[in-house]
């Protein structure tokens, strides 16, 4: 059973250009959640979605960032116009809130974004 | 709001040492605790969890028990080993996201 995965896991940028992180959830599991981990702390909420839809958003930057999670294929955190305090690790995590069972989230390798 | 402040490392232990990272929260309602540990260049791996008040987490001699009169759960291990090194983060769920502890950094020498 494959567990969340997220690509690419290395990802170096200029100033100015776009970045598109990709978090495939685990099987079973239609919500996922985005955190950024800068050097030295802990996780930071940005943005909570299901299929189609963005439950929660209240940690993500107003300008520049965006996610969706399309009814096919994966989840999609898009930084615009990337600047170099945006330099940091991407987690990606995954529910299945929906069974009941667990409120329990899983979480991916994460993707390493580098803003030269 | 909610938030989890976790005890500052780093932690530097030697081996069959007994470990406690401390952890306290603060929330509304009744939330799930749990701790994850992240080895270097990796991402977050759930250690344990407890959802209720008096609930004891387990996972590979590692334990925890939610303590609602002192908003705690501890870390503890009896003995710890070189492959224990990691950074552990205490986290609460609350509503729709977890709030994270800023992670202690554990360093066990033979």
């Amino acid at each position: 059973n494959a567990g969340v995965m997220q690509n690419p896991r290395h990802l170096v940028r200029r100033r100015g250009q776009e970045a598109r992180l990709r978090c495939s959830p685990m099987k079973g599991h239609s919500h996922v959640y985005w955190y950024r981990q800068l050097p030295e702390e802990g996780l930071k909420f940005m943005v909570y979605l299901q299929k189609e839809n963005i439950i929660d958003e209240s940690g993500m930057p107003k300008e520049r960032f965006s996610a969706e999670f399309p009814k096919e294929g994966p989840s999609i955190l898009r930084i615009q116009q990337v600047v170099r305090g945006d330099s940091a690790a991407y987690f990606c995590a995954s529910s299945a809130r929906e069974t009941g069972a667990a409120d329990t989230q899983y979480f991916g390798p994460g993707t390493r974004l580098t803003v030269l | 709001g909610d938030s989890v402040t976790q005890m500052e490392g780093p932690v530097t232990l030697s081996e069959e040492a007994f470990l406690t990272i401390n952890c306290t929260y603060t929330a509304t309602g009744y939330p799930s605790l749990f701790w994850y540990v992240q080895y270097p260049g990796e991402g977050l791996q759930l250690l344990l969890k407890a959802t209720k008040a008096d609930d004891k987490g387990s996972n590979k001699g590692f334990e925890a028990t939610y303590r609602k009169e002192t908003t705690s759960f501890h870390l503890e291990k009896g003995s710890v080993q070189v492959s224990d090194s990691a950074v552990y983060f205490c986290a609460l769920s609350g509503g729709n996201q977890f709030y994270f502890g800023t992670g202690t950094s554990l360093t066990v020498i033979p």
